[in-house]
């Protein structure tokens, strides 16, 4: 089975300054992973994912994030965050092909992030 | 648009009134799941569905059903509601592709039972 840690409930963060939310999996097989974003009152969308390739995967709005296979981790950063940027974020990971729940989804608990002015 | 389109987006009901809770797609997509989302929680899959007439259950499925007998659609039902799944429902799409591809989510359903 696989499962996700975010290590950070909330993250109070002021504006422009750097963020970064913590995300531990953990798997016996290869996964794949994703963080997502949920702005108040919407559903989730994707700020981007790793597959394989280049460790550092980049995605919309400034974020990114390293994939850390020795440490199981996969954490999301913004140099320079923005009040906009105010939302609860999801780490994920997808099981690869090869084994029964692939494709399912497993989600971390969700980091809310407050960027203040 | 791309878009995952649940109905209604709030709901109130009493224990024991069965309820559908519905979804649509319009991406030709083959895999759809549903989740619910509580605080401290994260998203739970509840059941999930690889085509039409295959669906299998999450993890935690107890007290809920499903059906598939449309692509575009993936109902959710609650036969005989109870309190403990007053949750924030989503429902999700994505083309099936091993898992390495992006999920569509919904507005939301936020449903409370007393």
């Amino acid at each position: 089975a696989q499962s996700v840690t975010q290590l950070d409930s909330q993250v109070p963060v002021f504006e422009e300054a750097p963020v970064e939310l913590r995300c531990n999996y953990s798997s016996s097989v290869s996964v794949y992973l994703f963080w997502y974003v949920q702005y108040p009152n919407q559903g989730l969308q994707l700020l981007l994912k790793y597959l394989s390739g280049s460790t550092l995967v980049k995605g919309i709005n400034g974020f990114e994030a390293e994939f850390n296979k020795s440490q199981t981790s996969f954490h999301l950063r913004k140099p320079s965050v923005h009040i906009s940027d105010t939302a609860e974020y999801f780490c994920a990971v997808s099981r690869g092909a090869g084994g029964t729940s692939y494709g399912k989804l497993t989600f971390g608990q969700g980091t809310i992030l407050t960027v203040h002015p | 648009e791309a878009q995952v389109t649940q109905n209604p987006r709030y709901l109130i009901t009493v224990t024991g009134k069965k309820l559908t809770v519905t979804c649509s797609q319009n991406m030709n997509h083959e895999y759809m799941s549903w989740y619910r989302q509580d605080p401290g929680l994260g998203l739970r899959q509840i059941y999930y569905s690889m085509n039409v007439e295959v669906t299998d259950k999450g993890d935690v499925p107890e007290g809920y059903k499903v059906s598939r007998k449309e692509k575009r659609n993936f109902p959710l039902i609650l036969e005989s509601p109870s309190p403990n799944q007053t949750s924030l429902y989503f429902c999700a799409s994505s083309l099936w592709n091993g898992g390495n591809t992006e999920a569509f989510f919904g507005q939301g359903t936020r449903l409370t039972v007393v």
